[in-house]
Order: C-alpha cells, then structure tokens, then sequence
C-alpha cells in the first residue's frame, strides 16, 4: 500500500524560511515524478512543484518560483519542499503526491497534508 | 496557463440521484482531463483520467465524458459517501491546473 507522510508544517513569519518533507512508502520510489501541491484553508488546489525520478529536473509553478525548492533523496524514500522568503498567500496544506510515471501531472496517492501558517 | 472552470460550483442532490458536473477548458487538451473526489478533511482522490477512463477501484457509479473542451463527471445513483467536493485538472502541459471545485451536498 502507498503511504505518503508528510510533515514540517508549523506556524512561521512573514519573510521566513520552512522545509517540508515526505516519507514514501509501499512502492518503488524512485521510479516515480514526485509533486507538491497545496490548498489554501476553505480554498481550492494548487500545484507547486515537480521533481522527476532523478532529480535532474523540476518546474514550479510561477507563484512559487525562485522562492521554493524542491529535492529528494531516493535513498531515504523522502522528497523535501524548501521554502524561503515566505509570504502571507503561502499559508496552505500541503500534500506531496505522487505522480503516476515520470511526469504525468496525473496524482494517484496523495499524502495527509501538513498546515503552513505565515503570520505577519 | 490552461484555464479550466467548473459549474456549478455548488449543488445539492439527494440519495439516489443522478447528477453531473461540468469543467470546461480555455483550451484544446486532448482528453487530458481528470477528476478528483475531496471528502472534507481528508486528501482528495483520483477517480477519473484521459476525460473517461476509471482509476482502478473507484466506483462504477462514477463516470466522465468530453465533448471538445467540455467535459463531464456524472454520478449515478448517489450514495452517502459522494457527498464531497469534486475537482477537474488538466494534465495535458505545464502547468498543470485544477478547476475551482464542485461541493456535492446532500439535500
């Protein structure tokens, strides 16, 4: 069974830094393009991010972009979501999914979620 | 980046019913549509791929169609259980896109 468990999520300041990570689990991690996507409270979904099995390339989505990193370690089963200098409109949950090849942008697990508050 | 927008976006049905969700996209993509069930609290659910396609395991009261850059979710004969927001997402190209949601509320 595919398990996602993500965790990080904490209350910050406006202009601050967070990570986030995911543990996967119950399948083959590394063969799979991993995603972030969030959901802003009573709000609908927004893709973040993408990494692709290797890391060698990932895209975000322009809200984002040059202020959020994402990386993984197929080692340790576990992708990473680096955000810096973050703003109010970043408060979400944020899932990390799981893509179903090497970049369909078609999710079929989804993590719990974990909440990042901004606070100004 | 590839508008899509749903409608309703609230609608309230019974057990038993048969309803339909509408996405339309700002542009041609190719079947690659899907939809997503959200159950409050909980992480949201594939349950339909390529406009028509069924994920493995979903329910076959659930189906999709497209018709140009519309497409389609029906739900035959609802169950408690469907009660739920429902998302579409394009997956045709970067970016991908969600529309803005349908809740499904019972009557």
């Amino acid at each position: 069974e595919v398990q996602l468990v993500e965790s990080g999520g904490v209350v910050v300041q406006a202009g601050g830094s967070l990570r986030l990570s995911c543990a996967a689990s119950g399948f083959s991690f590394g063969d799979y393009a991993m995603h972030w996507v969030r959901q802003a409270p009573g709000k609908g979904l927004e893709w973040v991010s993408v990494i692709n099995w290797d890391a060698t390339e990932t895209y975000y989505a322009d809200s984002v972009k040059g202020r959020f990193i994402i990386s993984r370690d197929n080692n340790k089963y576990s992708l990473y979501l680096q955000m810096n200098s973050l703003r109010n409109a970043d408060t979400a949950l944020y899932y990390c999914a799981k893509d179903t090849g090497s970049g369909t942008y078609l999710f079929d697990s989804w993590g719990q979620g974990t909440l990042v508050t901004v606070s100004s | 980046a590839i508008q899509l927008t749903q409608s309703p976006a609230s609608l309230s049905a019974s057990v038993g019913d048969r309803v339909s969700i509408t996405c339309r996209a700002s542009q041609d993509i190719s079947s690659a549509l899907a939809w997503y069930q959200q159950i409050p609290g909980k992480a949201p659910k594939l349950l339909i791929y390529d406009a028509s396609t069924l994920e493995p395991g979903v329910s076959s009261r659930f189906s999709g169609s497209e018709s140009g850059t519309d497409f389609t979710l029906t739900v035959s004969s609802l169950q408690p259980e469907d009660f739920a927001t429902y998302y579409c997402q394009h997956f045709n190209h970067y970016p991908t896109t969600f529309g803005q949601g349908t809740r499904l509320e019972i009557k």
